[in-house]
């Protein structure tokens, strides 16, 4: 069935320094991908999606490129703040005679002053 | 913006008492899930609904119950609560648009069974 896979966390970066969260997936059709946030104390928000390859979804600063050939949606950042310090969900949807939506494990990002 | 509320925020009760988390949502979505969320921050489908009066359980095992007699409120039942059920719980709703499936949560409840 379909999954999705991403690095373990948690991740500890200082201020400024550059983000990438890895995320593949493994789908029978043509999912749509996405990457949510859960800040401390708060239920999961979208920060971008892309729903076909190649697109490119951004948001924040955040940004993440849908790649079929190496089935990875990674996620990057040029430059972290302290206020990015949350979880991150890699998740796809797929719609196999209703839609599906499948998250990763979460990735913890601490970001340091 | 989504506009999706549950209530208790928190919640402390002793073994055996029958509780309800509730969850309503405004924006008129058809869909609404429950999902349980370890310490690990790993997000456990519990429920969801597809519309009033459809009700069907997830991929995780639980011994909750939910109902959906209205399009806007979800609400989740524990007849009989356990330590082992402390746990955050997270509703949210959603909307197909095109190819894409995007979900709106809660702030969650956070459960503590003593």
């Amino acid at each position: 069935g379909d999954s999705v896979t991403q690095m373990e966390g948690p991740v500890t970066l200082s201020e400024e320094a550059f983000l990438t969260i890895n995320c593949t997936y493994t789908a029978t059709g043509y999912p749509s991908l996405f990457w949510y946030v859960q800040y401390p104390g708060e239920g999961l928000q979208l920060l971008l999606k892309a729903t076909k390859a190649d697109d490119k979804g951004s948001n924040k600063g955040f940004e993440a490129t849908y790649r079929k050939e190496t089935t990875s949606f990674h996620l990057e950042k040029g430059s972290v703040q302290v206020s990015d310090s949350a979880v991150y969900f890699c998740a796809l949807s797929e719609n196999t005679g209703g839609f599906k939506t499948i998250f990763g494990a979460g990735t913890r990002l601490f970001v340091k002053a | 913006e989504a506009d999706i509320y549950q209530t208790p925020r928190y919640l402390v009760i002793g073994t055996g008492k029958k509780i309800t988390l509730e969850c309503s949502q405004t924006m008129g979505h058809d869909k609404m899930y429950w999902y349980q969320q370890d310490p690990g921050m790993e997000l456990h489908l519990i429920h969801y609904s597809y519309g009033v009066n459809s009700t069907e359980k997830g991929d995780l095992s639980s011994e909750s119950t939910v109902s959906r007699i209205r399009t806007e409120h979800f609400p989740l039942t524990l007849e009989s609560a356990r330590p082992s059920h402390t746990s955050q719980y997270l509703c949210a709703s959603s909307v197909d648009r095109g190819r894409a499936e995007t979900q709106y949560f809660g702030p969650g409840t956070r459960l503590l069974v003593l």
